[in-house]
């Protein structure tokens, strides 16, 4: 069975640019999540979908960041425009039922200059 | 409020030995599950076990093992005999019972297995 897939890996921009991730969860789950993984901290969520409907957006900073996942299946995170303190990795994960067993992707590490 | 605290940022045993890890935990509800993920250098976080609060049986499984203690808020989670492999940082999270994917983790704790 594949797992969570990410896209880019790495990504390095300039502050006041744009970025966007992409994800492609394990085929046949509805629930998807975005985290925010900074340096040195544990992750945070930023935005549950279930299905293609948003569960719970109430820790995305919707002024720069936004996220949508047509089709209920794989997701993108953008950010714009992107500031220094958003340099972290963006984990997306997936679960068959809203259990709290994630199937996470390795990340895309983001780095703002 | 809830809360995830791991106090160990850093520990670093010899390969063999024994090495618990700590949690301690904050939340108001009487219903909630916690759970314990390991994120290799690779990156991506391993989901290990999940427990709710209901159920305070230790748990073993193989080298691992985890002691629950509501009394104490703490959901500790031991390696036996470990190894270079077990090499990682480790969380602890925490969910309310109807917000399963919403976790609230710790700042992880890293573990270096030295040969």
């Amino acid at each position: 069975e594949a797992g969570v897939a990410q896209s880019p890996r790495y990504k390095i921009i300039e502050k006041r640019q744009s970025v966007a991730f992409w994800c492609n969860p394990i085929s046949g789950h509805a629930t998807l999540y975005w985290y925010q993984q900074i340096l040195g901290q544990g992750p945070k969520l930023l935005i549950q979908f279930q299905n293609n409907g948003v569960v719970d957006d109430s820790q995305l900073p919707k002024d720069r960041f936004s996220a949508e996942r047509l089709k209920g299946v794989d997701s993108t995170l953008k950010i714009q425009p992107a500031k220094l303190e958003d340099s972290a990795v963006y984990l997306c994960a997936s679960s068959h039922r809203d259990s709290g067993e994630l199937f996470f992707g390795e990340g895309s590490r983001l780095t703002v200059l | 409020a809830q809360k995830v605290t791991q106090a160990q940022t850093e520990i670093s045993v010899v390969e063999k030995e024994d090495v618990t890890l700590d949690c301690v935990y904050e939340t108001r509800d009487t219903t909630y599950y916690l759970f314990w993920y390991k994120q290799p250098p690779s990156g991506e976080l391993v989901f290990l076990i999940r427990r709710n609060s209901f159920d305070e049986q230790n748990e073993i499984s193989g080298r691992y093992s985890w002691n629950f203690q509501k009394s104490t808020s703490s959901f500790n989670f031991t390696i036996t005999a470990s190894q270079v492999v077990d090499s990682a940082v480790y969380f602890c999270a925490l969910t309310r019972y109807n917000q399963g994917g919403k976790l609230i983790f710790g700042q992880g704790t890293e573990l270096s297995v030295k040969p």
